[in-house]
């Protein structure tokens, strides 16, 4: 079945380094792809998302781009901030029949020091 | 435009008791999911709703759980005689009607404590 895996963490950077958060997945057809943060104590956030081959999605200075070649989808960001600490969600959405269901990654913590 | 909402957002319940999670969709969304995340673990889906239709279940538990999304209110989650393994917390997600739909925008959660 689809599946999503991700780079296992903690992630740990001081501030200003860059940060590189692997994922990869396996899928039929043509998956949305798609990066979720989830802040202590809160729900998800969508951070960026792609949805289809060589699209890059970005945001707040984070982004990834859809490799259907390597079947990834890699978060970057050139220089992360503390406000960055977070635990960072890669998922998909099935491209076809999924109804929507979005099929998530373990998660990767990331922790930024000053 | 609130948000999804949830409540309660934190719910204790000791062992053979019921548990009942409500979410409300974002005004305009007429689809709702739920997932579940087991301490230090991703979310796992559990069930795709539509108004007054269970659309995809196949997340679900086979026994004690069920859900719903009634043509008014809330969508319900209830889970009858939890057990100490049902500990996780529960999101809810919503998005508007139509197909392809990539977007879900997710609650903050109620975490559910069996003792």
């Amino acid at each position: 079945g689809d599946s999503v895996t991700q780079m296992e963490g903690p992630v740990t950077l001081s501030e200003e380094a860059f940060l590189t958060i692997n994922c990869t997945y396996t899928a039929t057809g043509y998956p949305s792809l798609f990066w979720y943060v989830q802040y202590p104590g809160e729900g998800l956030q969508l951070l960026l998302k792609a949805t289809k081959a060589d699209d890059k999605g970005s945001n707040k200075g984070f982004e990834a781009t859809y490799r259907k070649e390597t079947t990834s989808f890699h978060l970057e960001k050139g220089s992360v901030q503390v406000s960055d600490s977070a635990v960072y969600f890669c998922a998909l959405i099935p491209g076809s029949g999924g109804y929507n269901k979005l099929i998530f990654g373990a998660g990767t913590r990331l922790a930024v020091h000053p | 435009n609130a948000g999804v909402m949830q409540n309660p957002r934190h719910l204790v319940r000791r062992r053979g008791q019921e548990a009942r999670l409500r979410c409300s969709p974002m005004k305009g969304h007429s689809h709702v999911y739920w997932y579940r995340q087991l301490p230090e673990e991703g979310l796992k889906f559990m069930v795709y709703l539509q108004k007054e239709n269970i659309i995809d279940e196949s997340g679900m538990p086979k026994e004690r759980f069920s859900a719903e999304f009634p043509k008014e209110g809330p969508s319900i989650l209830r889970i009858q005689q939890v057990v100490r393994g049902d500990s996780a917390a529960y999101f809810c997600a919503s998005s508007p009607p139509g197909q392809p739909t990539y977007e879900q925008y997710f609650g903050p959660g109620t975490r559910l404590t069996v003792t």
